[in-house]
């Protein structure tokens, strides 16, 4: 079935530094969304791309869908400590199951 | 308006024993999804339901099972527990149009933290 990579799998910064994620999918997505688990926490949706290409921001976020909507990444500017967590892409299989990546742990050195 | 309630937040069970967790989803969302989390394999769908009907499974023993209730509230049942299966399990409320047209996310509640011993 349809799998979906995220690399990488840790990734520890200096604050203020940036941070990238990448995710991958084995087949041609209708659309890529984005969370975000904070320790101890639960998975929280931050966004959801759907065009070929499509770029959104949310304030440091940069969220990029590709042309093939077979890979997205998520780009942090400039990172915080309230940024720390892991974030997760999900692509749809099917029209009623949500598959997530393995995630990427973000720690931050304050 | 309330979020996912998710019930209980903690479970200490013992092998062979079985377990049912609650998830009441948002109110007007007729979806409830279901999710196992652990440390080594992320998060791994279990099953989808939809106004009482089960959607999709994913690929679970058949001591994973789960139903939904007229209210959309949904509970899961492990029976014959085993060690492997301590884990965080996770709910999510959609409005059930489908993951492809989901453009609000999932909503996911707090977990029930399953440690069998």
């Amino acid at each position: 079935g349809q799998q979906v990579m995220q690399i990488p799998q840790y990734q520890h910064v200096q604050e203020g530094e940036d941070f990238t994620t990448y995710c991958n999918s084995s087949t041609t997505l209708s659309n890529i969304q984005w969370y975000k688990q904070r320790p101890g926490g639960h998975p929280v949706f931050l966004i959801q791309l759907v065009k070929s290409g499509e770029v959104k921001k949310q304030k440091r976020l940069t969220f990029q869908f590709g042309e093939a909507k077979k890979n997205s990444s998520l780009h942090i500017t400039a990172t915080q400590t309230t940024d720390v967590g892991t974030y997760f892409c999900a692509g749809p299989q099917g029209a009623q199951k949500l598959v997530f990546g393995q995630g990427t742990r973000l720690t931050i050195n304050p | 308006k309330a979020g996912v309630t998710q019930t209980p937040r903690y479970l200490i069970k013992t092998r062979g024993q079985q377990v049912t967790l609650s998830c009441s989803p948002i109110s007007g969302h007729r979806s409830v999804s279901w999710y196992q989390q652990t440390p080594g394999q992320g998060l791994q769908f279990l099953f989808e339901y939809f106004s009482e009907t089960q959607r999709n499974k994913g690929n679970f023993p058949g001591r994973f099972s789960g139903r939904q209730f007229s209210n959309s509230r949904s509970e899961m049942n492990v029976s014959t527990l085993e060690l492997g299966d301590s884990a965080l399990y996770l709910c999510a409320s959609s409005s059930g149009q489908g993951a492809r047209v989901t453009f609000n996310g999932y909503t996911f509640g707090s977990g029930t933290r399953l440690t069998v011993v």
